[in-house]
């Protein structure tokens, strides 16, 4: 399976636990992409990557979070001090730039819930 | 906030019908995609079209985009069960900007 994947698929957590997920892109992707999805609403844009370099980070990302991508491969997103308000789907997508077209390929997302 | 908007929220029709979504956007594009979510799982890219396209055809897929009115719609033709999903529009101004994507509009298609 050459798609990207994520791990783990879901993750139920307390109140105040730190927590990380995995994402493993495409391997030739130049891009990777943080989305975190509640229900009912479309993908919220949270950080992205260009090879190693982490070029853009939202509001939405509270100094709980911290998103790594060491080597330009797989990504990390850790969630410190979780809060209920942190349950929601976090999708990764990864994505080979050509030109000014890009098209997103995402992960199957981790699902967290936090108690 | 998102970018794009799409419209109806919810649509339920029959099997066989054709079911058409619409998304507004308010900024400059330089392309626009429509992604497909089944529930619970991630994203499928459907189709993508440039600013400088007026239509484009995938399958039983149609895409237009009408750059004046920042607007594009989707169609699916002859609908089957198994296109019920929830549809998002996302757009992209191109060079180092990210795409954003839209709501989404949930599609159920009855048997």
């Amino acid at each position: 399976d050459t798609g990207v994947s994520q791990d783990p698929r879901h993750k139920i957590t307390k109140r105040g636990q730190n927590v990380t997920f995995r994402c493993d892109p495409i391997s030739e992707h130049n891009r990777l992409y943080w989305y975190r999805q509640t229900l009912g609403q479309g993908p919220e844009f949270l950080t992205y990557f260009q090879n190693e370099a982490q070029l853009e980070k939202s509001r939405l990302l509270s100094d709980r979070f911290s998103a790594e991508r060491p080597k330009g491969s797989f990504s990390t997103l850790e969630i410190q001090r979780t809060e209920q308000g942190d349950s929601a789907m976090y999708l990764c997508a990864s994505s080979l730039i050509i030109g000014e077209q890009e098209t997103q390929y995402f992960g199957p997302g981790t699902r967290l819930l936090v108690l | 906030s998102q970018q794009g908007e799409e419209d109806p929220q919810a649509l339920s029709i029959q099997e066989g019908e054709n079911a058409t979504m619409n998304c507004s956007y308010k900024t400059s594009i330089n392309n626009l995609q429509w992604y497909r979510q089944n529930s619970g799982r991630g994203l499928v890219h459907l189709i993508l079209i440039r600013s400088n396209e007026r239509e484009k055809h995938s399958g039983r897929l149609r895409v237009t985009l009408d750059t004046s009115k920042k607007s594009s719609s989707l169609l699916i033709t002859a609908s089957r069960a198994a296109d019920t999903a929830s549809y998002f529009c996302a757009t992209s101004r191109g060079g180092g900007f990210k795409t954003i994507f839209g709501a989404g509009t949930r599609l159920f298609v009855k048997a």
